[in-house]
């Protein structure tokens, strides 16, 4: 089946430019996270998702992050005003459940490059 | 607070040679999943294990094992015989329940080793 996928795959924005990254889960997966992942670092947690509920925020860095889930399926990871410290892979993943058990799924990613 | 430590950056072996990756973790919860992914040139992470905190087997698949032991907070990962597919970035990660109002079971990473498989 399919599994998780993000778009763009690329991203270029001039400094000050909003983006939109979008991340479309594995078919059914109730939660749904996203993580930022900078050069030759482990992916770092940003925003949980269970359905269409934001459960957990803690992780964005500044309210320029902005992320929504509206029908429980497709997210989107919003950055406005973008800086050059934005620069990472943005990775999104899924799973089925909400319990610690579950291995999460990832997508490719999207790598942003703010210039 | 919770962490993950991988202190090998980057390792080089030639092929066939077996190698471990170490990783350490901190947590004060008793209930928790450790987790191996791997992360190919390509980007896209690749699960590869879990185990829960109250299982100390080890386990083998293939030319892959895992060594759990909670006396020294570690969940070390190794290759026998390794290939040059076998390159990549390997991440070992913990998943806990926080409350920020309500549960979440994130996953905390440690800093990757890179692993260099040469022909």
């Amino acid at each position: 089946g399919a599994g998780v996928s993000q778009s763009p795959r690329y991203k270029v924005a001039k400094r000050g430019q909003d983006v939109a990254l979008r991340c479309d889960p594995i078919s059914g997966h109730v939660s749904l996270f996203w993580y930022q992942q900078a050069l030759g670092q482990g992916p770092e947690f940003l925003t949980y998702f269970q359905n269409e509920a934001q459960l957990d925020k803690s992780g964005l860095p500044s309210d320029r992050f902005f992320a929504e889930r509206p029908e429980g399926s497709v997210s989107t990871l919003k950055i406005q005003r973008t800086q050059q410290e934005d620069s990472a892979v943005y990775l999104c993943a899924s799973t089925h459940g909400e319990a610690l058990s579950y291995e999460q799924y990832f997508g490719p990613g999207t790598r942003l490059t703010v210039t | 607070a919770q962490k993950v430590t991988q202190a090998q950056t980057e390792i080089s072996v030639v092929e066939k040679e077996d190698v471990t990756l170490d990783c350490v973790y901190e947590t004060r919860d008793t209930t928790y999943y450790l987790f191996w992914y791997k992360q190919p040139p390509s980007g896209e992470l690749v699960f590869l294990i879990r185990r829960n905190s109250f299982d100390e087997q080890n386990e083998i698949s293939g030319r892959y094992s895992w060594n759990f032991q909670k006396s020294t907070s570690s969940f070390n990962f190794t290759i026998t015989a390794s290939q040059v597919v076998d390159s990549a970035v390997y991440f070992c990660a913990l998943s806990v329940w926080e409350n920020y109002g309500g549960a979440t079971n994130k996953l905390i990473f440690g800093t990757g080793t890179l692993l260099a498989v040469q022909p």
